[in-house]
């Protein structure tokens, strides 16, 4: 099972690029990799998914380099309503016996 | 709206009770995933069940178990409830189609908070 590792805490200032990287040394050959966004007291909500190389969405890019060890979710011109709790998730979504673990996440703060 | 509904929103019990947390999932969501958030545990995954069978085991306590229904709908039971087991529950649905390397969004309800008391 993938364990991940991301930073506690991280701030920053409205209208900045934020980068948010999550370690996953043993991720697993078939594992996909994943970003919640969570808001207090609201269910985590998907953000974006990838494999391999770079994804890009309307709010996010999530960058994967080649050896998967690590992804990095981009915000780009973050705002104070992008303040919330980010979550690097990694596991298979096949829907097998396989489970999905949330790590600890990431509290962001954008600053005025 | 994500689509995925739990009742209640709130429940307020006593030690050593014990409750039942509902979910609906999206339609046609077959996977169903309950979760556990406390302040001092994170988000911890308990139990995802899949077209009515149990699919993947987490952190779940014996004394929890949950079902999933011919109707996808699911319960979480809870019993002989500790101060430790105040926290929000969340109940998460996806497609899960089984097939290897698609997407596989989950789509999380409002919660349940459970309070011990």
């Amino acid at each position: 099972l993938a364990k991940t590792t991301q930073p506690i805490s991280m701030d920053s200032y409205e209208g900045q690029e934020v980068n948010i990287t999550c370690s996953h040394n043993n991720i697993a050959t078939n594992d996909y990799i994943t970003w919640y966004q969570q808001f207090p007291s609201q269910g985590p909500r998907f953000i974006i998914q990838g494999y391999k190389t770079k994804v890009t969405n309307e709010v996010a890019s999530l960058f994967i380099p080649a050896d998967r060890k690590s992804s990095t979710l981009s915000l780009p011109r973050v705002s104070l309503s992008d303040t919330a709790v980010y979550y690097c998730l990694v596991g298979t979504p096949s829907g097998s016996a396989r489970q999905l673990t949330f790590g600890s996440g990431t509290q962001l703060t954008v600053l005025p | 709206d994500s689509g995925v509904t739990q009742t209640p929103k709130h429940l307020i019990t006593a030690t050593g009770q014990r409750v039942t947390l509902r979910c609906s999932p999206r339609s046609g969501d077959l996977s169903v995933y309950w979760y556990q958030q406390s302040l001092d545990q994170g988000l911890q995954f308990l139990i995802q069940y899949y077209n009515g069978e149990e699919r993947a085991k987490g952190n779940i306590l014996e004394r929890f178990s949950a079902q999933q229904f011919p109707d996808l709908h699911s319960e979480l039971n809870l019993s002989s409830l500790e101060l430790g087991d105040s926290a929000l529950y969340f109940c998460a649905s996806s497609v899960a189609t089984g097939l290897a390397g698609g997407r596989n969004e989950q789509f999380f309800g409002p919660g349940t908070r459970l309070t011990v008391l």
